[in-house]
């Protein structure tokens, strides 16, 4: 069974600009969760989506957003890009529940921002 | 609150040694659940256990071993005969699964771990 994906793996952006990342979670995944990790701040959660509804948001300004589609795929966005945003972005898939159910990492994408 | 502390920052050992990273967590669930995730250089995390609040019972896996003590609030991860491959950074993490928790994993700070050949 194919692991999650992220695309793309690589970003650099300049400040203002937006962004948007994408995420492919396992064949029959219905969780998906989204971290930003930083040297300073370690890893932060972001939001979680089920059935395309988010169910839950991390403590990020409105910048960051996310949606889910009905295939369970996610994409996130970010707008108004700052220097702080420069980070690696996780997406991790669950079967239905992000509590119990085992999280599931793609590689990341590394988000540059100059 | 729910926390999860990892206090050492960084471990070297030398190959073959074992090596302890310790993980302490705070929750006020009854039910929830513990992981331990290994990030190597290439920066995906990669899953390790899973470990629910009512199971106790010790795991071995190969060189790996876990060992849950909910009297102490923790639950520490060792490597018996490290190895070169093993050095990467882990974390350990919390999540509540009462009604009103979070859909959310807790993350540790991550212990870097360095094997010397």
């Amino acid at each position: 069974k194919a692991g999650v994906t992220q695309t793309p793996r690589y970003l650099i952006k300049t400040r203002g600009q937006q962004v948007t990342l994408s995420c492919s979670p396992i064949s029959g995944h219905r969780s998906v969760s989204w971290y930003q990790q930083t040297p300073g701040q370690g890893l932060q959660f972001l939001f979680e989506y089920f059935s395309e509804t988010q169910r839950n948001k991390g403590n990020f300004p409105g910048r960051f957003s996310g949606r889910q589609f009905s295939n369970s795929r996610s994409e996130m966005n970010v707008s108004t890009l700052e220097l702080g945003d420069s980070a690696l972005y996780l997406c991790a898939s669950s079967l239905e529940d992000g509590r119990r159910d085992t999280q599931y990492f793609g590689p990341g994408t590394r988000l540059t921002v100059l | 609150a729910q926390k999860v502390t990892q206090a050492q920052t960084e471990i070297s050992v030398v190959e073959k040694e074992d090596v302890t990273l310790d993980c302490v967590y705070e929750t006020r669930d009854t039910t929830y659940y513990l992981f331990w995730y290994k990030q190597p250089p290439s920066g995906e995390l990669v899953f390790l256990i899973r470990r629910n609040s009512f199971d106790e019972q010790n795991e071995i896996s190969g060189r790996y071993s876990w060992n849950f003590q909910k009297s102490t609030s923790s639950f520490n991860f060792t490597i018996t005969a490290s190895q070169v491959v093993d050095s990467a950074v882990y974390f350990c993490a919390l999540s509540e699964g009462g009604r009103d928790s979070n859909y959310q994993l807790i993350w540790g700070a991550g212990t870097k771990l360095i094997i010397k050949p």
